[in-house]
């Protein structure tokens, strides 16, 4: 069985602040998927990023930038410099390497960024 | 750049009533997903399709069916409806195969049921 855990429920912060969303997977497959997923207001889901199993290569778009380990089955998200704009339900995701490709998701964590 | 789209987009229906979502992938994706997120939740896998054959079921109830047409798009019909089915449902498509294994979202249809 495959599980996604998202522990952070509500994060609230201030623009310009730095956020971490934290994101804690499990699965037997040797080789999966992990995807985060934004969620704004608006309700459609919005792609950020994908990782493959074999590779833990840390990423950096712009200021959002992802820490992938899998010692910790671990794949954070941070936000750096935080913007209103940024308000959103993250999703934290997961595809087993099998045949069947249906994304597990976590329950999702509310970013609230203040003015 | 073609996107999945999916219709109506917002739906009201009574209890006990029929309901029918539709899907288009993008252009040339052979499979479609269809997943269900009620208020609050984290979106539940439903069902899946490959080549107009279903790949996969997850937790859909026994009241909701679901095909691929010989076009690719999907429908997926939901009969004797009831207060919990309210929810935004959402269309996936993939090429499968595709080295990137990601799946793009429809804007979703936001089902209510009274």
């Amino acid at each position: 069985a495959q599980k996604v855990t998202q522990a952070q429920t509500e994060i609230s912060v201030v623009e310009k602040e730095d956020v971490t969303l934290d994101c804690v997977y499990e699965t037997r497959d040797t080789t999966y998927y992990l995807f985060w997923y934004k969620q704004p207001p608006s309700g459609e889901l919005v792609f950020l990023i994908r990782r493959n199993s074999f590779d833990e290569q840390n990423e950096i778009s712009g200021r959002y930038s992802w820490n992938f380990q899998k010692s910790t089955s671990s794949f954070n998200f941070t936000i750096t410099a935080s913007q209103v704009v940024d308000s959103a339900v993250y999703f934290c995701a997961l595809m087993g390497g099998g045949s069947n490709y249906k994304l597990t998701f976590g329950k999702g964590t509310l970013l609230t960024v203040n003015p | 750049a073609a996107g999945v789209i999916q219709s109506p987009r917002h739906l009201i229906k009574e209890k006990r009533e029929t309901a029918t979502l539709k899907c288009y992938p993008i252009p040339r994706h052979d499979t479609v997903y269809w997943y269900q997120q009620g208020p609050g939740q984290d979106p539940q896998f439903l069902i899946s399709f490959y080549e107009k054959m279903q790949s996969d079921k997850g937790s859909i109830p026994d009241r909701f069916s679901a095909q691929q047409f010989s076009d690719y798009h999907s429908e997926l019909n939901m009969s004797s409806l009831e207060l919990g089915d309210s929810a935004l449902y959402f269309c996936a498509s993939s090429l499968e195969g595709q080295i990137s294994y990601e799946q793009y979202f429809g804007p979703g249809t936001r089902l209510t049921v009274t």
